[in-house]
């Protein structure tokens, strides 16, 4: 069974950092492109960032490029954003999904930014 | 640019049939697309990848009563035998060499 489980939100201060984790279990990870997506309160799903099998291939939403950086680690399974400089409009649910289809989605985690 | 067009609601009987509309952008008409369901209070699940010919794939478990079909620029879910736990947020989603693309979502009503 393919299971995906974030962890790694809270509440953090505007202009703190935040790294975020997706735990993959049920399928080979090393495989496919994987992706980070948030959703904000109330609002739709927003693409964040995604990352190639082997690493060599990232990109972002212009709202996080030179802040957020994606990343991973094959030998564990496991999928990576270093949140840094973060922003109230930063505050919401973040998704970790696979594949370019996202086919498959965690649970999610909160992550709210606030004073 | 590519973009994904959605109304922002829809509603339908129980039991009855809806067809919920994604539009593709000018110029991207043969991209391929995904529908995802947001019931609320949880998190998106995947329902099936939709081509541009009308021939799709559905997710593990994804019912029969959920379909898909294409025509030029238009990506159509239908579900029929509508049920209550068919009340959710849709959306579809596409992409492109350096970027993923969500619509802005249909919020279905089951009357």
């Amino acid at each position: 069974e393919v299971q995906l489980v974030e962890s790694g939100g809270g509440l953090v201060q505007p202009g703190g950092s935040l790294r975020l984790s997706c735990a993959a279990s049920g399928f080979t990870f090393s495989t496919y492109w994987m992706s980070w997506v948030r959703q904000a309160p109330g609002k739709g799903l927003e693409w964040v960032a995604h990352i190639k099998q082997d690493g060599s291939e990232k990109n972002y939403v212009d709202s996080v490029k030179g802040r957020f950086t994606i990343s991973r680690d094959n030998a564990k399974n496991s999928l990576y954003l270093q949140m840094n400089s973060l922003r109230a409009e930063d505050t919401a649910v973040y998704y970790c999904a696979r594949s370019s289809w996202h086919d498959y989605w965690g649970q999610g985690t909160l992550v709210t930014v606030s004073s | 640019q590519l973009v994904l067009t959605q109304s922002p609601s829809a509603s339908a009987s129980l039991g009855a049939s809806v067809k919920l509309t994604c539009t593709l952008s000018s110029g991207h008409s043969s991209y391929d697309i995904a529908w995802h369901q947001q019931q609320p209070e949880k998190g998106p699940r995947y329902l099936m990848k939709l081509n541009s010919d009308g021939s799709h794939n559905k997710g593990d478990g994804i019912p029969d009563r959920f379909s898909g079909s294409s025509s030029g620029a238009e990506r159509y879910l239908t579900i029929s035998s509508l049920q209550s736990e068919d009340e959710a947020d849709y959306y579809c989603q596409t992409w492109d060499t350096g970027i993923r693309v969500f619509g802005g979502g249909t919020k279905l009503t089951v009357l």
